[in-house]
């Protein structure tokens, strides 16, 4: 099965910096990304996806990059805000089985 | 509108209890999973119904039962769970059934239901 790497753990920044989160993945038929963010007490909600054959996708502060040669896929979050405080999960699904990656607990102090 | 809903929201349980969880969707969803999340871990996959059919068993123990009444529910029976069990319960919901269409498509996961198994 796919093999999902993501790092950092845990993240610190101070509002209105930006945060990067990566991971990798191992199989290369993968060809959908998502990436989800997970309050406490919380389902986690979808924020941004994409799709193997676009390598970058905005949606206003939210950013993600994909590097298929590499294997590697990026979430990027510009001007974080307090409320971007929460675990962020990257998967890399095999149709309809989705492989999480660990989680990066986001912090953004005020 | 991509809400699935779950009750109860918290379940509390004896380890001889009976109980169930509920999960809906009306996206027009045909396929519907359930996770298992234990604290500060990602969800792990347990089940995965396609066209209310059985399609995944990650192998999870008999005490767990799921059932797809119909294209718009999923139950999760519980039965002589162990205080291991005790997590979040995830539902999710996605379009397409992947293994025909080769096509993966984006899962929509309701809230949970928090489950402690005394």
């Amino acid at each position: 099965g796919e093999n999902v790497e993501q790092h950092p753990s845990t993240l610190s920044v101070q509002e209105g910096d930006s945060a990067v989160i990566k991971c990798t993945y191992s199989d290369s038929a993968s060809n959908y990304f998502p990436w989800y963010k997970q309050e406490l007490g919380k389902g986690p909600q979808l924020i941004i996806d994409i799709r193997s054959n676009v390598g970058e996708k905005k949606d206003q502060r939210i950013a993600v990059t994909l590097n298929k040669t590499a294997k590697h896929f990026s979430l990027h979050i510009t001007e974080t805000q307090p409320e971007d405080s929460a675990v962020y999960f990257c998967a890399a699904p095999n149709f309809n089985k989705f492989y999480f990656g660990s989680g990066t607990k986001l912090n953004v102090k005020p | 509108d991509t809400e699935v809903t779950q009750t109860p929201k918290h379940l509390v349980m004896g380890m001889t209890n009976k109980k169930s969880l509920k999960c809906e969707q009306h996206m027009g969803h045909r396929a519907m999973y359930w996770y298992k999340q234990k604290a500060k871990k990602p969800p792990e996959l347990m089940f995965v119904y396609s066209y209310e059919k059985l399609s995944i068993n990650e192998s999870v123990p008999s005490r767990f039962s799921p059932e797809c009444p119909n294209s718009s529910l999923l139950n999760l029976h519980l039965h002589a769970l162990q205080p291991e069990d005790s997590a979040l319960y995830l539902c999710a919901s996605s379009q397409y059934e992947q293994l025909l269409t080769k096509r993966t498509d984006t899962q929509y996961f309701g809230p949970g239901t928090r489950l402690t198994v005394l």
